[in-house]
């Protein structure tokens, strides 16, 4: 596609239950990325990926958060056992090649956690 | 533990004004920093970048200047627009490919 896509906008979901966020990267992109943003911080880098591989998963905050991406595009987010503070907008990028060099990122999803 | 600090969090300028945002950074292993601007509903777009080896970059109407030593980088905008209106974030990163992100700045250009 154009752009990075991500579903769903918004998720508001009870406190317990488990979610899933989409990601799919503009066509031809190897390298995907998840972070984060809370209220008032900065974007928290997650996890990275180059193809389906992901050598850095250090930012994943706890054991109930894992990713994986398939064929080399869609990346999925799951976080099993919502807890209040897991609230933040979570942001795909992609980019052509591994390095820091044009990110393109998603709109983000808004996850709420009541 | 944050390694890019952002202290203003809002800025509040005049259309035609010079907006100054202000950056810190601590780990002295970063060798490239990065300026993104996020609208509201929208992810951040990459707006000016600067290597390491370089003291000034310039793009229009969007400059950046970094200080090394002090381990400071700036992003001036001049003449502010009420389109510039949005949030800046800071970032910086080192010889991977990992973007550690400040707090953002939102800045506000009045008519």
């Amino acid at each position: 596609g154009a752009g990075v896509s991500q579903s769903p906008s918004n998720k508001v979901t009870e406190k317990g239950k488990d979610v899933e966020l989409r990601c799919d990267p503009i066509s031809g992109h190897t390298a995907l990325y998840w972070y984060r943003q809370s209220l008032g911080q900065g974007l928290e880098f997650l996890i990275y990926f180059q193809g389906n591989s992901a050598p850095d998963k250090s930012g994943l905050p706890s054991d109930r958060f894992s990713a994986e991406r398939t064929g080399g595009s869609v990346s999925t987010l799951t976080i099993q056992r919502t807890q209040q503070e897991d609230s933040a907008v979570y942001l795909c990028a992609s980019s052509s090649r591994s390095g820091n060099y044009g990110y393109t990122f998603g709109s983000g999803t808004r996850l709420t956690v009541v | 533990d944050q390694q890019v600090k952002q202290n203003s969090p809002s800025l509040s300028v005049q259309e035609g004004r010079i907006s100054i945002l202000n950056c810190d950074y601590t780990n002295s292993m970063f060798d490239y920093f990065l300026w993104y601007k996020k609208y509201p509903a929208e992810g951040p777009t990459f707006l000016i970048s600067i290597s390491s080896i370089k003291d000034k970059n310039e793009d229009g109407r969007f400059t950046v200047f970094l200080n090394k030593s002090a381990k400071h980088l700036s992003l001036h905008i001049v003449p502010s627009q009420p389109g510039d209106s949005a949030v800046y974030f800071c970032a910086a990163s080192g010889h991977d490919y990992k973007l550690s992100f400040g707090a953002g700045t939102t800045v506000t250009v009045r008519a």
